[in-house]
């Protein structure tokens, strides 16, 4: 079956610091990746996503790249702000399928 | 527009009772998603549908957990006998209803459950 896996949390920078968060898949297939991100008191929404190998994908600042050959899609971002401070959850679904197995999410935390 | 909205944002109930959780999809959305996430967890998916009907049931843990979406939009997630391990935050999304991969999902805030 699918699976993710994300660093594990918690994660604490300083402002204007460099972010990386590691995820790494398992899929049956060719999967859509996705980064989600939830800010305190918020629902969960998209942060990016990338649909096919090589495929980059960015919003805000933070960029992913999806990489086949290392089943890999981490998320990085090079000046973070105490506004980036949130849960993010690294995403897949099936190229033919709707569900999004999630993986369990990287708290980060950033510090003025 | 308004986004996905969950009702109510926090339930308390006692083990044994019966509870429904409700969702309103944004406006014009065919596909609807229930999800729930346990503390420190990523969400896991329960169940999909498209339109009236449930297209995919199959992360319902059991019986106990049915959902109905009697007019294509909202949707409400009912539990019988409510156990402690039924607590959790239960979220719903709506999408486009391409169904595939590149329909991007839109969450509510969710409903936190709590069962005593």
């Amino acid at each position: 079956g699918n699976s993710v896996t994300q660093m594990e949390g918690p994660v604490t920078l300083s402002e204007e610091a460099f972010l990386t968060i590691n995820c790494t898949y398992t899929a049956t297939g060719y999967p859509s990746l996705f980064w989600y991100v939830q800010y305190p008191g918020e629902g969960l929404q998209l942060l990016l996503k990338a649909t096919k190998a090589d495929d980059k994908g960015s919003n805000k600042g933070f960029e992913a790249t999806y990489r086949k050959e290392t089943t890999s899609f981490h998320l990085e971002k090079g000046s973070v702000q105490v506004s980036d401070s949130a849960v993010y959850f690294c995403a897949l679904s099936e190229w033919d399928d709707y569900k999004l197995s999630f993986g369990a999410g990287t708290t980060v935390t950033v510090r003025a | 527009g308004a986004g996905v909205s969950q009702t109510p944002s926090n339930k308390v109930t006692e083990k044994g009772k019966y509870v429904e959780l409700r969702c309103d999809p944004i406006s014009g959305h065919t596909a609807l998603y229930w999800y729930r996430q346990s503390l420190g967890q990523g969400p896991e998916f329960l169940i999909y549908f498209q339109g009236t009907g449930a297209a995919d049931d199959s992360g319902l843990p059991n019986d106990r957990f049915f959902a109905v979406r009697p007019e294509g939009s909202v949707s409400t997630l009912k539990i019988q006998r409510t156990e402690r391990g039924d607590s959790a935050v239960y979220l719903c999304a709506s999408s486009h209803g391409l169904a595939s991969s590149t329909d991007t999902q839109y969450f509510g805030p969710g409903t936190r459950l709590t069962v005593l």
